[in-house]
């Protein structure tokens, strides 16, 4: 079952902030978020991961919302190069090797 | 980006042959995995690894094998391939298999076609 519910596609203007949401209401207190994404025909990319606090790195910022049922990822100045797949996944730190589960994803496109 | 390659990255066969699809890496990383990858069913769990010569099923594993003789090699085999099994697969790999810090990283995918 999926844990984690996003939508299908988004268009987003290149040098604009684009804001993904991911929707995780069953998340439980051992379990992470991460995102990945899959520009086309490459395999998934690792992008960011955070527990309960919001994250950033050189790709992308993650917000986790209090009660941790949401998060939103955001690609602070889009570029055409970050169209891609957008994956959001729940893990927890026990959770049996390899099983990340990568649902549909969001189609994120940036136009000129 | 992580040192993960694939051979071959493209390969045509028929229905009825072996195939074996190599995975190496570069990183020393511990944890070792196979996905496939279909229109409609996203990414999913072929076989992984733990360890040299440790291995187990992920959630399609009917009709592959698997082996790891070495960290840095994990082949993905195709005993006999059927038109079923034509698809992108991806390797991936992760320092840890559990915990905080287990981001798997993939390699580049092959495109398998089975006539």
């Amino acid at each position: 079952d999926a844990k984690t519910t996003q939508p299908p596609s988004m268009d987003c203007a290149e040098g604009r902030a684009a804001n993904l949401p991911c929707n995780h209401s069953t998340i439980s207190g051992n379990e992470y978020v991460y995102w990945y994404r899959q520009i086309h025909s490459q395999g998934p990319q690792y992008i960011i991961h955070g527990l309960k606090n919001n994250e950033t790195n050189e790709m992308a910022s993650l917000i986790i919302t209090e009660d941790r049922k949401s998060s939103t990822l955001i690609l602070p100045h889009a570029t055409l190069r970050d169209t891609a797949v957008y994956y959001c996944i729940v893990r927890g730190t026990t959770d049996s090797w390899g099983k990340f589960q990568f649902g549909a994803g969001t189609q994120v496109v940036v136009t000129p | 980006d992580a040192g993960i390659t694939q051979s071959p990255r493209h390969k045509v066969t028929e229905t009825g042959t072996p195939v074996t699809l190599r995975c190496h890496q570069t990183e020393n990383h511990r944890y070792m995995y196979w996905y496939r990858q279909d229109p409609g069913h996203g990414l999913r769990l072929i076989h992984y690894s733990y360890g040299v010569k440790d291995t187990d099923k992920g959630e399609v594993s009917d009709g592959y094998s698997v082996s790891r003789s070495k960290t840095e090699d994990f082949l993905l085999t195709l005993e006999s391939a059927t038109s079923s099994q034509t698809s992108v697969y991806f390797c991936a790999i992760s320092e840890s298999g559990a915990g905080a810090y287990n981001e798997q990283f993939f390699g580049p995918g092959t495109r398998l076609t089975v006539l």
